[in-house]
């Protein structure tokens, strides 16, 4: 049972445009949220994250909504720039101070290009 | 700040072997969990460690172990490897713990192939 699915495997843009990478879940219990971008041969680095009593929370070129009646959340790039490219996980946890049930369950990961 | 580190970056074994990978987190963080990344399953929970004890679990075989020392570095075992073992082990650390309205920090993860 996939709890966070990122239904697009890819994206590309052009350089400058905004970038859209989407997040379903499923686990009503989720209340925090994040984005993870990852490189190669690199672990994940954590870009932005959202609580779910936010549905907007702003980190520069970064946004993240969150409609958790539709259980969706999206990362906004504006604007987007060659260095962008690369593999973002979106990753969901439940639990607002840490303990024994609790996971960090990630999506796929979405490939975005952004082209010069 | 140093980030959080993991040894070796590669390592290729054959069936049947163990193996033993090690995480050093963020200075101060008490918490490390792993995760096992693979093209099709994509990251998947392995475990966490938080103050030496072992706090989450998820659903992995008991060929997958880990332990954590008192200075919060924390070892992985998987013994007997399968092939469909090989794959990308990141461990990721912070203060609070997974489940805390934090973010986990990932070191660059080992490659382990198992031929």
């Amino acid at each position: 049972d996939q709890q966070v699915k990122q239904n697009s495997p890819s994206l590309s843009v052009q350089e400058g445009r905004i970038s859209i990478l989407n997040c379903d879940y499923t686990n009503s219990m989720f209340d925090y949220f994040l984005w993870y971008k990852k490189y190669p041969a690199e672990g994940p680095t954590f870009l932005i994250s959202i609580s779910s009593i936010k549905d907007k929370n702003e980190d520069g070129r970064f946004t993240v909504f969150l409609n958790k009646s539709a259980k969706h959340l999206s990362l906004h790039i504006v604007p987007s720039q060659p260095g962008d490219s690369a593999v973002y996980f979106c990753a969901a946890s439940a639990g607002g101070s840490g303990g024994s049930n609790y996971k960090l369950t990630f999506g796929k990961g979405t490939l975005l290009t952004v082209n010069p | 700040k140093a980030g959080v580190t993991q040894t070796p970056r590669y390592l290729i074994k054959t069936r049947g072997q163990q193996v033993t990978l090690s995480c050093s987190p963020i200075s101060g963080h008490r918490s490390v969990s792993w995760y096992q990344q693979t093209p099709g399953q994509g990251l998947q929970f392995l475990f966490e460690y938080f103050s030496e004890t072992q706090r989450n679990k998820g659903n992995f075989p008991g060929r997958f172990s880990g332990r954590q020392f008192s200075n919060s570095r924390s070892e992985m075992n998987v013994s007997t490897l399968e092939l469909g073992d090989s794959a990308l082990y990141l461990c990721a650390s912070s203060y609070w713990g997974v489940g805390s309205n934090q973010p986990q920090h990932f070191g660059d993860g080992t490659r382990l192939s198992i031929l």
